[in-house]
């Protein structure tokens, strides 16, 4: 059954340092999004991406944080100076159509760690 | 911004027990889907719901979209030990289309066995 995978499982940086998580979407999806939980709290939605354009962002995603899909399979989140408050799970998602049998499929998550 | 509120946030009962977790909000949701999560995982969709008053059924869970589409409630039946975990109800206000999507804050449900 196709998913979504999401690289690295776990990545350990200090504090100011650029971290680049990485995303598959599954393959015929068309649309894309990121989102975070710090320990304990909710998931929040961060960005959404369609047609190599973000759609909507959140309040949370300020100039510090970017994405992309630089070829035709990944889709990347790039926090450009990481803070402490950056510590969380990253979810990646990714959904076929646009309507409100929407479903999104979400990947295993990374774990940002900033030391 | 809570604009999803989930009630109780946590519930232990005993295996065989009936249970009811909601989600409620001020704004008009087109769909609601229920998540669930387990730790250090990724949220897996469990359903959505789509039309106001609709009832889903899925084995020993009954998921309900309120008349005016602001709420929705998850029943479990005769809850069993592999029913823990964390229940989240997740959606798109209207206003935003499907850009912007919205989680409540879990329902960590435990069944003892």
């Amino acid at each position: 059954e196709p998913e979504v995978t999401q690289t690295p499982s776990h990545q350990v940086t200090q504090m100011g340092q650029e971290v680049i998580l990485r995303c598959v979407p599954i393959s015929n999806h068309l649309y894309f999004y990121w989102y975070r939980q710090i320990l304990g709290q909710k998931v929040e939605f961060l960005v959404s991406f369609y047609n190599n354009e973000i759609s909507e962002k959140s309040e949370i995603f300020d100039d510090q944080f970017s994405v992309e899909r630089p070829d035709g399979s990944n889709f990347t989140l790039k926090i450009r100076s990481t803070k402490l408050e950056d510590s969380a799970m990253y979810f990646c998602a990714s959904t076929i159509g646009w309507d409100s049998t929407n479903e999104q499929f979400f990947g295993p998550g990374t774990r940002l760690t900033v030391l | 911004t809570q604009l999803l509120e989930q009630s109780p946030q946590f519930l232990s009962i005993q295996e065989g027990e009936n249970l009811t977790v909601y989600c409620n909000s001020s704004s008009v949701f087109s769909s609601l889907q229920w998540y669930r999560q387990e730790p250090g995982e990724g949220p897996v969709l469990l359903v959505t719901v789509v039309t106001g008053g609709e009832v889903k059924k899925l084995k020993r869970l009954t998921f309900q979209f309120g008349d005016a589409r602001k709420d929705s409630s998850l029943h479990i039946t005769a809850a069993q030990p592999g029913d823990t975990g964390l229940y989240l109800c997740a959606g798109a206000p209207e206003l935003y289309n499907f850009n912007k999507f919205y989680f409540g804050s879990g329902t960590k449900l435990n069944v003892k066995p």
